[in-house]
């Protein structure tokens, strides 16, 4: 069965510096996998998604993620995060065979001034 | 270009009502898909359709069910509502990966 795990429930960074958010899946196939992150308040809107090829993908607002098949895992990253980056964020997998998505529970970013 | 619409937006319920939540996309989208987000538990798929007709259960089905009789509508029915039905609604719809959000609907169950 799909699920997707995200450790973090919460994450404060300061302003100015890295960030890794972490996401784990479960799934059979090779995955469709995505972040979206939810302003509070807010519906959600995609940051990026990996769909196969270059395991290292760019997405909107300056994140990254990169798929570890070895490590089930598809980290989010951002290298200088903005006040505006807090929200929350969703890890998602899917499949083109069941067009079933699953979302993690989330992880709660606060940025410090 | 609306995208996906839900109506309504928040909705007060006493125990034992029922009600339905409408969704409906402009977009010709095949899949669509209703999603509770409560607290800590992030987003949990209620039900979904692959296409006009179909419907299949999601992680979360009961106490609820969906009809997809207009490939445009996908409509969430609660048929006697519990106070642990208290949540956000989302529907979204795609063509096949990026899922498109609606707006929400708020709903307490007293």
């Amino acid at each position: 069965a799909q699920s997707v795990t995200q450790p973090d429930i919460h994450i404060t960074v300061s302003e100015g510096a890295s960030l890794e958010l972490r996401c784990n899946y479960s799934y059979g196939a090779t995955p469709y996998l995505f972040w979206y992150v939810q302003s509070p308040g807010q519906g959600l809107q995609l940051l990026l998604k990996y769909f196969s090829g270059d395991t290292l993908v760019q997405g909107i607002k300056g994140f990254e993620a990169e798929f570890k098949r070895s490590q089930s895992s598809f980290n989010l990253r951002k290298p200088s995060v903005h006040w505006s980056d807090a929200a929350e964020y969703f890890c998602a997998v899917g499949s083109s065979g069941t067009y079933k998505y699953i979302f993690g529970t989330g992880t709660r970013l606060k940025v410090l001034a | 270009n609306a995208g996906v619409t839900q109506t309504p937006k928040f909705r007060v319920l006493k125990t034992g009502q029922s009600m339905t939540l409408l969704c409906a996309q402009d977009m010709n989208h095949e899949y669509m898909y209703w999603y509770r987000q409560d607290p800590g538990m992030g987003l949990r798929l209620i039900h979904y359709s692959v296409g006009e007709g179909t419907t299949a259960k999601g992680e979360v089905p009961d106490g609820y069910n969906v009809s997809r009789l207009k490939k445009q509508n996908f409509l969430l029915g609660l048929e006697s509502a519990a106070p642990s039905q208290t949540s956000v609604y989302f529907c979204a719809s795609t063509p096949g990966a990026k899922l498109f959000f609606g707006s929400g609907t708020q709903l307490s169950v007293l």
